[in-house]
């Protein structure tokens, strides 16, 4: 067990919905990261933050959005969705230590029909 | 920016032999890290081993292994005695050190780890 939850493990829904992927990140662990894995593909980095601010973004698109609250827990926000939003979508935390591994959660898997 | 470049898409093994995996990557960094990521058919992402770039000892996990060569940017994973539970997709990933900014991991595109009987 990683230590990262995140929520729903399976999300199906319709084009152009809205959907919200919330991540809670081990205890203690101050950045999140999103990543996207589509079928058979490599992890594309989405999004960072670090205490609650945003640090870095990856090849996310303007329909996607997150945020992390005070209590450190993350989510990310799809809409307008599109069938190719389909993917496995992963949180991770990691320490501040430098070179501190990532954590993945479990992934939360949408199909978008 | 940081490339990662794995290109054994897939790779298979007898059961107890010894595989390698290969790992290049890209950076003008002089200090980074390193890992070894495997993603089994549950799907988890799960931390295999760590390297310290600045560290010339090769890092060992039990029967995981690294050929760590920094001046060629090569970076293998060597599975001994291999196992069924071994079978996996392999990510190899690169990380710049925490600075006040950011530091994802950028992974490979990965290798499929087959092992046979």
């Amino acid at each position: 067990d990683s230590g990262v939850t995140q929520t729903p493990k399976h999300l199906i829904t319709a084009t152009g919905q809205r959907v919200t992927l919330r991540c809670s990140p081990r205890s203690g662990d101050l950045s999140v990261y999103w990543y996207q894995q589509s079928l058979d593909q490599g992890l594309q980095f989405l999004i960072q933050y670090y205490n609650g601010e945003e640090r870095a973004k990856g090849n996310i698109l303007e329909r996607f959005s997150a945020q992390q609250f005070p209590d450190l827990h993350s989510e990310l926000n799809l809409s307008s969705l599109e069938l190719g939003d389909s993917a496995l979508y992963f949180c991770a935390s990691s320490a501040t230590v430098s070179g501190s591994p990532l954590h993945f959660g479990n992934g939360t898997r949408l199909t978008v029909t | 920016a940081q490339t990662v470049t794995q290109s054994q898409p897939e790779m298979s093994v007898q059961e107890a032999e010894t595989v390698t995996l290969s790992c290049t990557y890209d950076t003008s960094e002089s200090d980074y890290y390193l890992f070894w990521y495997k993603q089994p058919p549950s799907r988890q992402m799960i931390l295999v081993i760590r390297q310290e770039a600045y560290k010339q000892q090769n890092a060992t996990e039990n029967r995981f292994s690294v050929n760590f060569q920094k001046a060629a940017k090569s970076f293998s994973l060597k599975i001994s005695d291999s196992q069924l539970g071994d079978a996996a997709m392999y990510f190899c990933a690169y990380r710049s050190p925490v600075t006040g900014t950011a530091s994802k991991l950028t992974f490979g595109t990965g290798t499929r780890l087959q092992v046979t009987l």
